[in-house]
């Protein structure tokens, strides 16, 4: 156990919709980064905020955002969904936010599109 | 950017040792993290290198060479529940920490 909380485990949905997932850092950690991955793509990164501000973007869509709580949970919204958003979402927190600092994940969220 | 290569899947007996490559080409290099994940489970942490050298922790070691952009990851004495995938991910320069992983080397282990 990592001690990255994230809920829900799974989501099934409909195109076309917009679900919301949140993720809890670890004890002390001022980063959280979100990550989707997909069978085909392999884990792919999608933003980094650390303390409550946008650090670095990655191929995160238009359709996605995320923001990052005053008491540094996190949340990623998905929306207008497309069968091609199925994947499993991890976030991952980290101490402060520098390119040596290890990332500890979370068990993932599950989002079926149907 | 960054292009990272994993061979895509390994296969090796129970108590032997495996060495998993990974070769990465970027503009910038912080380090290499290895990590492992077990299906549908989360990436868990391995190992880190940033300078040239080996590291060792216990049966798994980690091995980087920055000039020809080589890493490799050693399992020694390997145990049914090595079998999962293994990733190799790079920090790039500048800001942030978002990772570059590569698409994972699926090691099975077998009896």
């Amino acid at each position: 156990d990592s001690g990255v909380t994230q809920t829900p485990k799974h989501l099934i949905t409909a195109t076309g919709q917009r679900v919301t997932l949140r993720c809890s850092p670890r004890s002390g950690d001022l980063s959280v980064y979100w990550y989707q991955q997909s069978l085909d793509q392999g884990l792919q990164f999608l933003i980094h905020y650390y303390n409550g501000e946008e650090r670095a973007k990655g191929n995160i869509l238009e359709r996605f955002s995320a923001q990052q709580f005053p008491d540094l949970h996190s949340e990623l919204n998905l929306s207008s969904l497309e069968l091609g958003d199925s994947a499993l979402y991890f976030c991952a927190s980290s101490l402060a936010g520098g390119p040596t600092d290890t990332q500890y994940f979370g068990p993932g969220t599950r989002l079926t599109v149907l | 950017g960054q292009n990272i290569d994993q061979p895509t899947e390994m296969t090796a007996t129970e108590g032997a040792i495996v060495q998993i490559n990974c070769t990465y080409q970027t503009s910038g290099f912080n380090g290499l993290f290895w990590y492992q994940q077990h299906a549908g489970e989360a990436p868990t942490f391995l190992s880190y290198n940033v300078l040239d050298g080996l590291e060792e922790k216990g049966r798994f070691s980690s091995f980087l060479s920055r000039s020809k952009g080589y890493s490799y990851l050693l399992l020694k004495e390997l145990q049914m529940k090595d079998s999962a995938s293994y990733l190799c991910a790079v920090s790039p320069p500048g800001g942030g920490n978002k990772l570059t992983f590569g698409t994972g080397t699926q090691l099975k282990v077998e009896l």
